[in-house]
């Protein structure tokens, strides 16, 4: 089956700083999703990217979707406590109710 | 309003026990999933359901059982529990193509002593 390949699997980094995680894949695919989960929460969608090159915005989150249609980047800027916790690439190669395959996540620590 | 709902939180169970998990969605949606994510926090689906029809069973221990009695709700029942099937397990459901993303509910810690 098909594997999203996330990195880096966790980051620590100082309140303020940019961060910035990547997914590849050897297939080429659609659509690129990109999930953060809090502590004992589900997984809540931040960003859908739908088409090669792509770039989107969500506050101070920046997605974008390669050129390749095999990767797919997510930017964090000016980093805050309440940015901590795992985010997930995904995607659903296309398929109507198809299932979502996710990366496997990085795990991201802020110190105050 | 909570739009993905799954009970219990947190179930602690014994080797061998049956126990059923329960998830209910008001968004609407007409498909529906069952992930499981294990202590290395990687999500992998089980099932799907679109419509109270089945359409995705990934390779699953036969204990496990999912059922929907109508398009707002999919149960998962598990058989002869084992140690490994502690994990968390989360319900979501969707409208229609994956792509445009799931809506999860909170998860379901199970753990299987």
């Amino acid at each position: 089956g098909q594997q999203l390949n996330q990195s880096p699997q966790s980051m620590f980094i100082q309140e303020g700083e940019d961060v910035s995680m990547n997914c590849t894949s050897s297939s080429i695919f659609n659509t690129w999703l990109w999930y953060k989960q809090d502590p004992g929460e589900g997984p809540v969608l931040l960003i859908a990217l739908y088409k090669a090159g792509e770039l989107t915005s969500n506050g101070r989150l920046t997605a974008q979707f390669g050129i390749t249609r095999k990767d797919s980047f997510l930017n964090i800027s000016a980093s805050i406590p309440s940015d901590v916790g795992i985010y997930f690439c995904a995607n659903a190669g296309g398929t109507s109710y198809g299932k979502l395959t996710f990366g496997q996540g990085t795990i991201l620590t802020v110190h105050p | 309003d909570t739009a993905v709902s799954q009970t219990p939180k947190y179930l602690v169970t014994q080797m061998g026990n049956d126990k059923s998990i329960k998830c209910e969605q008001n968004l609407g949606h007409d498909t529906m999933y069952w992930y499981k994510q294990d202590s290395k926090k990687f999500l992998k689906i089980m099932f799907s359901y679109n419509n109270k029809e089945l359409i995705i069973n990934e390779t699953v221990p036969n204990r496990f059982s999912p059922k929907s009695p109508d398009k707002a709700h999919l149960n998962l029942h598990i058989n002869s529990l084992e140690l490994g099937d502690s994990a968390v397990y989360f319900c979501a459901s969707s409208q229609g193509r994956a792509g445009y993303g799931y809506t999860f509910g909170s998860g379901t810690r199970l753990t299987v002593v």
